[in-house]
């Protein structure tokens, strides 16, 4: 079993700044996953995080946008810049042990609103 | 790529009623999973299983692979089930997973 702390859980942000969220798990994990949830839709995922390299990034997503980072197998950062009212939405952080299975943990969520 | 279809989107109900949501995918899988979404946002794994049922107080989950579906059971249902429920299942490669649309529950007292 694993424990994910995520921060913020809610911010309000100005158009064009940058806000980072941070992920931390309490045990170490093999894979942690970055997902945006807009209104009334399912989760998309936005990129794997991968540890210690270039975090692989889904159709539609971009570092320069979403950059990431992983330094260790327990903590994670996904940083969303030059903010716009489209990027309101939830962004949950995901671990999981292994590869292609096992259990899921989810984080709480951070509730972003750019004014 | 896994298609996972679920229903109902929206299920509204009263205090104590049997609540069973289904869940049915394309591709054979080696374990599917469900969710609860708080209101908050807030994501909790209730259950993965890859064959047979499983129990976990009175939620109830059954998977039945050659019918490639699932279904969620909660047993005396109280309003703070009230909750997004969500069962995703891996793609047929890699490590990603389809996640179906989600069945908004409501449980009125």
């Amino acid at each position: 079993s694993a424990v994910i702390s995520q921060k913020p859980s809610r911010d309000i942000c100005q158009r064009g700044t940058s806000l980072t969220i941070q992920c931390q798990v309490d045990s170490q994990v093999t894979m942690m996953f970055w997902y945006r949830q807009q209104p009334g839709q399912s989760l998309t995922l936005i990129a794997t995080a991968n540890q210690g390299s270039e975090a692989t990034y889904e159709s539609g997503f971009v570092i320069d946008k979403f950059p990431i980072s992983r330094p260790n197998l327990t903590f994670s950062t996904l940083t969303v810049s030059n903010l716009s009212p489209e990027d309101s939405s939830i962004y949950l952080c995901s671990a999981r042990q292994g590869a292609r299975s096992g259990e899921l943990f989810f984080g709480e969520g951070s509730r972003l609103t750019v004014l | 790529k896994n298609e996972v279809e679920q229903s109902p989107q929206n299920l509204t109900a009263q205090e104590g009623e049997f609540i069973t949501i289904n869940c049915s995918y394309s591709v054979g899988i080696s374990a599917l999973h469900w969710l609860q979404q708080h209101p908050g946002g807030g994501i909790v794994s209730l259950f993965m299983l890859s064959s047979g049922k499983k129990k976990h107080g009175r939620l109830i989950a059954t998977i039945n692979i050659q019918e490639k579906h699932s279904s969620l059971h909660i047993t005396a249902s109280h309003p703070r089930d009230s909750a997004v429920y969500i069962c995703a299942v891996p793609e047929t490669s890699g490590s990603r997973l389809t996640f179906g649309e989600g069945t908004q529950l409501t449980v009125n007292p």
